[in-house]
């Protein structure tokens, strides 16, 4: 199964735009990126998902590299309660859905 | 209630007990997922299962049995439980003709003592 690969933590002011990275240098032509986010104490929910082309939806935005080895999500406007940790994962190729989760990364949003 | 649920949302155990770990779905999702997340760590797939009386290993399968007699129930086993597996546990559900988006349930918090 390919790996992803997201710093530990990044910091942001609230309102302003963050970036979020994660590397997948072994993506296999057929996964799907998808990001999760956990708040504290609760479930991952859902954030967004792409396969090449860029993806917007009301929580963010998907930005994948054209060799598909890189990508970044997007907040626009950062809020206090986008403070969580923001997973990259790769799924789909066989079908399952059944994702692989790293480590993920901290966001701290400031006021 | 709708969704998906899991019960008991907290649990303490002895070394050696059994005990298993309710999952609930309302939406008949044809694919359910047991994950595990340790302190600090990100989310490990236990097992999971494309239907009812279909279920594969994950990442972290031992010491651990699955069953799925129902589309909507997904309970998770620890047949002899160690201090190992002293951690949250997630179940998650997926429709089969959706593209991937998983739904999480609240988590069962585990300690074994």
């Amino acid at each position: 199964d390919a790996k992803t690969t997201q710093p530990n933590s990044m910091e942001s002011n609230e309102e302003e735009p963050v970036h979020l990275p994660c590397n997948h240098s072994t993506i296999s032509g057929t996964d799907y990126i998808h990001w999760y986010r956990q708040l504290p104490s609760q479930g991952p929910e859902y954030v967004i998902h792409g396969l090449t082309s860029n993806v917007n939806n009301r929580m963010a935005s998907l930005a994948i590299a054209e060799d598909r080895k890189s990508s970044t999500l997007i907040l626009h406007r950062a809020t206090l309660r986008d403070a969580a940790v923001y997973y990259c994962t790769l799924g789909g190729s066989s079908n399952t859905g059944k994702l692989i989760f790293g480590q993920g990364t901290t966001l701290q949003v400031k006021p | 209630d709708a969704g998906i649920t899991q019960s008991p949302r907290y649990k303490i155990t002895e070394t050696g007990r059994q005990v298993t770990l309710m999952c609930h779905q309302t939406w008949s999702h044809s694919y359910m997922f047991w994950y595990r997340q340790d302190l600090g760590h990100g989310l490990r797939l236990i097992y999971y299962s494309a239907a009812a009386d279909i279920t594969d290993k994950g990442e972290v399968p031992d010491g651990y049995v699955v069953s799925r007699s129902k589309t909507e129930n997904f309970p998770l086993t620890l047949e002899s439980a160690t201090r190992s597996q002293t951690s949250v546990y997630f179940c998650a559900s997926r429709s089969g003709t959706s593209s991937y988006e998983q739904y999480f349930g609240p988590g069962t918090r585990l300690t074994v003592t």
